[in-house]
């Protein structure tokens, strides 16, 4: 069965240090592969996408994931956290027809002073 | 540009009863999809409209239905509601031939079924 799995439910960190939320795939998803981040009460809002070419992506708000295909990862990365980045992340897969968004459970981002 | 807007935001029905969600994509977009994202969890895909035809389907009952009209808009309709329904329905709207991913939610319709 295709699948995203998010090896972490919950990482709490301090404000300014990094962080790395995990995430794998089965090699049964395409290896289009992506990052969403939701805020308390809204919807998902896009952070970074792998399509193809450089495995290193860069997104908004400072992010990163590197994709491994060997190690079936595409783990989300930020030197910095901030207290604004407190929020729910997921990562998710496109299905083999294109036409869905495979997503993995979520990881809760608590970032404190 | 507008973006992907829902109505309502906040809904209790009790079991049995049927829900209408509606969905406004954005600008441009002819592309609709639904997920169903219960507390705690990931969102699940319920299905896709292009073209008012359904486009992809994920493993939900014939009890969800939907429809897209010709302004590109849609809905979501659940009958015969079950407790399990209860749950945040978030609506994404994407240019047909676009990357699935690229797809843009909107802040999503909290259904509360008792």
């Amino acid at each position: 069965a295709q699948s995203v799995t998010q090896l972490d439910s919950q990482v709490p960190v301090f404000e300014e240090a990094p962080v790395e939320l995990r995430c794998n795939y089965s090699s049964s998803v395409s290896v289009y592969l992506f990052w969403y981040v939701q805020y308390p009460n809204q919807g998902l809002q896009l952070l970074l996408k792998y399509l193809s070419g450089s495995t290193l992506v860069k997104g908004i708000n400072g992010f990163e994931a590197e994709f491994n295909k060997s190690q079936t990862s595409f783990h989300l990365r930020k030197p910095s956290v901030h207290i604004s980045d407190t929020a729910e992340y997921f990562c998710a897969s496109a299905n083999q027809a294109g036409t869905a968004l495979i997503f993995g459970k979520g990881t809760t981002l608590s970032v404190s002073s | 540009e507008t973006g992907v807007t829902q109505s309502p935001t906040h809904l209790i029905k009790t079991r049995g009863q049927q829900v209408t969600l509606r969905c406004s994509s954005q600008s441009g977009h002819n592309t609709v999809s639904w997920y169903q994202q219960a507390l705690g969890q990931g969102p699940q895909f319920i299905f896709q409209y292009y073209r008012e035809e359904e486009n992809g389907r994920g493993n939900f009952p014939p009890r969800f239905s939907g429809l897209q009209f010709p302004n590109y808009s849609s809905e979501l309709n659940v009958n015969a509601l079950e407790l399990d329904d209860s749950a945040l329905y978030l609506c994404a709207s994407s240019p047909f031939g676009g990357t699935v991913g690229e797809a843009f939610f909107g802040q999503g319709t909290r259904l509360t079924v008792v």
